[in-house]
């Protein structure tokens, strides 16, 4: 099946400090990706699509100022959280859809940021 | 109200039981039906479609009402490596495809 990776798997960074998270579609082309956010025992949230060539949209309350993304080409996403705080700490995990089978989304493996 | 909503568990059976989880949707016109399976601190993986006519994998039995707006997995003969958070996802087209998680179901198989 088709593999969608990311990277890093985990992070620790200072309160102020920017982290960028690299999510890559490695054997299909994405011209969309998902980015999603879950808090602990918390379900998925989308925080935003990412558009190929074209902005990202972003959900309702979520920041497009301090989550900026940039879908660079049709195999790469990235993330970029600017001056974090410790309450952005969370499970960051992106998805690709694939054309076949219908509807499926495959997501990475999903980067813990962990904001100190 | 939430989109998707599922009764959070945890749900804690013996090797060999059969479990039943739930979840109800709100908006009429979602499309598609999953139900995921994520392990701790792990990105959620397919573990299959939803049918209107029910479907079945393995021990794994899907149902899918719609004018009840109800979705339900069935687990048999549950075993050990079955312990995770099974997550009802509900899929919409309004103007554009939007994935809805549920929270998830927590289940703890035990020996």
């Amino acid at each position: 099946g088709a593999v969608v990776s990311q990277h890093p798997s985990w992070v620790i960074c200072k309160s102020g400090t920017s982290v960028k998270i690299e999510c890559r579609s490695l054997d299909f082309q994405a011209t969309t990706m998902f980015w999603y956010r879950q808090f602990p025992k918390q379900s998925l949230m989308l925080m935003a699509t990412s558009n190929e060539g074209s902005k990202a949209t972003y959900e309702q309350g979520v920041e497009k100022d301090k989550f900026l993304i940039n879908h660079a080409s049709l195999t790469l996403s990235t993330l970029t959280v600017t001056s974090a705080h410790p309450e952005d700490s969370s499970f960051y995990i992106c998805s690709a859809p694939d054309v076949a089978p219908r509807d499926t989304q495959y997501f990475g493996p999903g980067t813990r940021l962990t904001v100190l | 109200r939430k989109e998707v909503e599922q009764d959070p568990g945890p749900f804690n059976v013996p090797e060999g039981a059969t479990v039943a989880f739930n979840c109800t949707y709100s908006n009429s016109a979602s499309q598609s039906f999953f139900w995921y399976r994520q392990d701790c601190r792990k990105e959620p993986k397919l573990l299959m479609s939803v049918y209107s006519s029910g479907n079945e994998d393995g021990r794994f039995t899907a149902q899918l009402n719609r004018a009840s707006q109800y979705i339900s997995l069935l687990i048999r003969d549950s075993k050990l490596s079955d312990s995770a958070t099974y997550l009802c996802v509900v899929r919409q087209n309004t103007g554009g495809f939007k994935t809805i998680f549920g929270a998830g179901t927590r289940l703890f198989v035990k020996a």
